[in-house]
């Protein structure tokens, strides 16, 4: 079992920019979750997804949008990157409520 | 939604002292608690968790307290050693049924020897 991977491991990208992160899990879990943290704020939720097929805003959505591809994959997409978005990104997933939540190795994104 | 405050944002302790971590809630309905641990460049992970419905809950050296009338919960690390020094994160849930957590700012934990 890998558990949560997430891809890129570091980006740096210019204001502006565009790309896409990428998060799987391999432990069938319903719920997916994208976080940011930033230092002295804690996890900040961007987006969840409760089960396939859905998704939701979290506290910060702003920026940024989701695709949650199959019970799998659950994608985290800036369109157009700026500075704020500077951050580690960690993806996460569970199996249903008031479970642990299994999280990614984080991408570090800086924005210039 | 839910607000969670977590004190204090340092903590420095002496190797086999006790630790303390404070998080206090606003919901009243939350019944979910769970503590994470981040070692530093690491990804967050469990290390204990309480429900609404016991007070108490132990792990080897570790343990948390809930009072839910005084809408706080505390993380208690004894016999403190080097790899404890980490940062820890408190969370309740944020309403709803799909699990969403709203997690406290951090601690981070030095354990000097």
């Amino acid at each position: 079992n890998a558990g949560v991977t997430q891809t890129p491991k570091f980006q740096v990208l210019k204001t502006g920019q565009s790309m896409t992160l990428q998060c799987a899990q391999d432990m069938n879990h319903n719920s997916m979750y994208w976080y940011r943290q930033d230092p002295g704020m804690g996890l900040r939720l961007i987006y969840y997804s409760a089960s396939e097929g859905t998704t939701d805003k979290g506290e910060v959505p702003n920026g940024y949008n989701v695709s949650r591809l199959n019970k799998r994959e659950f994608s985290l997409r800036l369109e157009s990157a700026a500075p704020s978005q500077t951050s580690v990104y960690f993806c996460a997933s569970t199996t249903n409520r008031y479970n642990e939540q299994f999280f990614g190795p984080g991408t570090r994104l800086t924005v210039l | 939604g839910e607000n969670v405050e977590q004190h204090p944002s340092t903590l420095s302790v002496q190797e086999g002292d006790s630790a303390v971590i404070k998080c206090t809630y606003s919901d009243s309905a939350s019944n979910y608690f769970p503590w994470y641990k981040q070692e530093l460049g690491k990804r967050p992970q469990l290390i204990i968790d309480i429900r609404s419905n016991v007070g108490e809950k132990k792990d080897q050296r570790i343990a948390v307290t809930l009072n839910k009338t005084a809408k706080h919960f505390s993380l208690h690390i004894t016999e403190t050693q080097p790899e404890d020094s980490a940062v820890y994160f408190c969370a309740a849930p944020d309403g709803g049924d799909w699990g969403k957590l709203q997690f406290g700012a951090g601690t981070q934990v030095v354990v000097t020897p």
